[in-house]
């Protein structure tokens, strides 16, 4: 079955400073890429999502890019700020079932 | 609109016990799922409904685990009998329905087996 692994497992950043996250799957069969913040004790949160038939897609200060060859997606964030601390999750899914098969956390801090 | 709500929020029992927890879905919508969330780990799934039907429980362990979506709205997870292993957090989620719709996802009920 499908497997997403997720790099690092934590980062640590300057206020200002850019983060990437780095995931990895395995069934080239997957065709949308969604990613997940979770706060310390909360639900997490989609934050943005890509699908097979883009390269890349950005929403303000976050952005998110698949490479399908490689079968590797990434997560930037520019400009950090302190509430951008959280664990960040990768995920992926294909049409056969639409379940997430999540990576198993980036836990970001930005330091003020 | 309302989020999905779970219930309880927390829970401790002992080894060998049994616990139910409920969700109830945003209002309308068709896919609900369940996931398992280890300390330190990603969401895995357990079991994913679409209305009262179930789409995937491969990775449901059968032997001590259950769950019903009766109606197509509410749903319960069961564990019976726990073992210290399921000490986690149980989210629910739901989505519109079934392909690549966001997941919206409960606040969790913290699991703890002693």
């Amino acid at each position: 079955g499908e497997n997403v692994e997720q790099h690092p497992s934590t980062l640590s950043v300057q206020e200002g400073d850019s983060a990437v996250i780095k995931c990895t799957y395995s069934d080239s069969a997957s065709n949308y890429f969604p990613w997940y913040k979770q706060e310390l004790g909360k639900r997490p949160q989609l934050i943005i999502d890509i699908r097979s038939n883009v390269g890349e897609k950005k929403d303000q200060r976050i952005a998110v890019t698949l490479n399908k060859t490689a079968k590797h997606f990434s997560l930037h964030i520019t400009e950090t700020q302190p509430e951008d601390s959280a664990v960040y999750f990768c995920a992926a899914s294909m049409d056969s079932s639409y379940k997430l098969i999540f990576g198993s956390g980036t836990r970001l801090l930005v330091r003020p | 609109e309302a989020g999905v709500a779970q219930s309880p929020r927390y829970k401790i029992i002992e080894k060998r016990q049994s616990v139910a927890f409920w969700c109830n879905p945003i209002s309308g919508h068709a896919t609900l799922y369940w996931y398992q969330q280890i300390l330190g780990q990603g969401p895995k799934l357990l079991i994913q409904f679409q209305n009262n039907g179930v789409v995937d429980d491969s990775q449901l362990p059968k032997d001590r685990f259950s769950a019903e979506r009766l109606k197509g709205v509410d749903s319960t997870l069961k564990i019976q009998p726990a073992k210290l292993e399921d000490s986690a957090v149980y989210l629910c989620a739901s989505s519109t329905g079934a392909g690549h719709y966001e997941q919206y996802f409960g606040p969790g009920t913290r699991l703890t087996v002693t």
